[in-house]
């Protein structure tokens, strides 16, 4: 079967440096997507990464490796309204997104 | 705003309702799609549509009958629901239903079945 792991719950410091990985298995791959959702909200697109290697985009970066079938989403300077649930996605070789249950993120002051 | 609305945002509904959701994008995008998410869960695909016409349907209960009357407009026909479809039902849209497009999400429906 297909399947996404992500970790279910993080808690990390305002300021602060934190990463959020992902492991998939899916037949096949076509893409790697990470969106954020803020409580009650719309699920928001944060990044996609299709190659191997790191893509940063202000204070978010997300990394994949897809001979280990693994993925992170790192976010510096850690801000009180990054507090939110990130999604991890993955694109397969029929280009339907299996979706990871997301990984709520808790910052503290 | 992400250019893809969603209407009504919260809905309860009997048993034995029949009731409609509608999901309208101004993006000019070519696939729209119906997602459940419940609590701790992955997002659920229900339903795919890519240029009007319907290119998944994920095992979904023949109670929730999807309509795609243009590439702009999306609605999930709903009737005699279970307590255990009370989720929030997204709508989304993306450029095209292949290749590395983002998908644009609606705000979603709370729906609660009694």
């Amino acid at each position: 079967g297909q399947n996404i792991d992500q970790p279910t719950e993080m808690t990390a410091t305002e300021g602060a440096i934190v990463q959020i990985n992902c492991t998939y298995q899916t037949s096949g791959f076509n893409g790697l997507f990470w969106y954020q959702q803020h409580a009650g909200e719309a699920p928001t697109f944060l990044s996609y990464n299709v190659l191997d290697g790191l893509e940063e985009k202000g204070r978010f970066s997300s990394f994949l490796s897809r001979s280990k079938g693994y993925s992170y989403l790192l976010l510096k300077e850690l801000q009180m309204k990054d507090s939110a649930s990130y999604l991890c996605a993955v694109t397969d070789s029929n280009y339907q997104l299996i979706w990871g249950a997301g990984t709520k993120l808790i910052i503290k002051p | 705003e992400t250019g893809v609305t969603q209407t009504p945002r919260h809905l309860v509904m009997g048993m034995t309702n029949k009731k409609s959701l509608k999901c309208e994008q101004h993006l000019g995008h070519n696939a729209m799609y119906w997602y459940k998410q419940s609590a701790k869960k992955p997002l659920e695909l229900m339903f795919v549509y890519n240029f009007k016409e319907q290119t998944e349907n994920n095992s979904v209960p023949s109670r929730f009958s999807p309509e795609c009357p243009n590439s702009s407009h999306l609605f999930l026909h709903l009737h005699t629901l279970q307590p255990e479809d009370s989720a929030l039902y997204l709508c989304a849209s993306s450029q095209d239903e292949t290749g590395g497009y983002e998908q644009y999400f609606g705000p979603g429906t709370r729906l609660t079945v009694t």
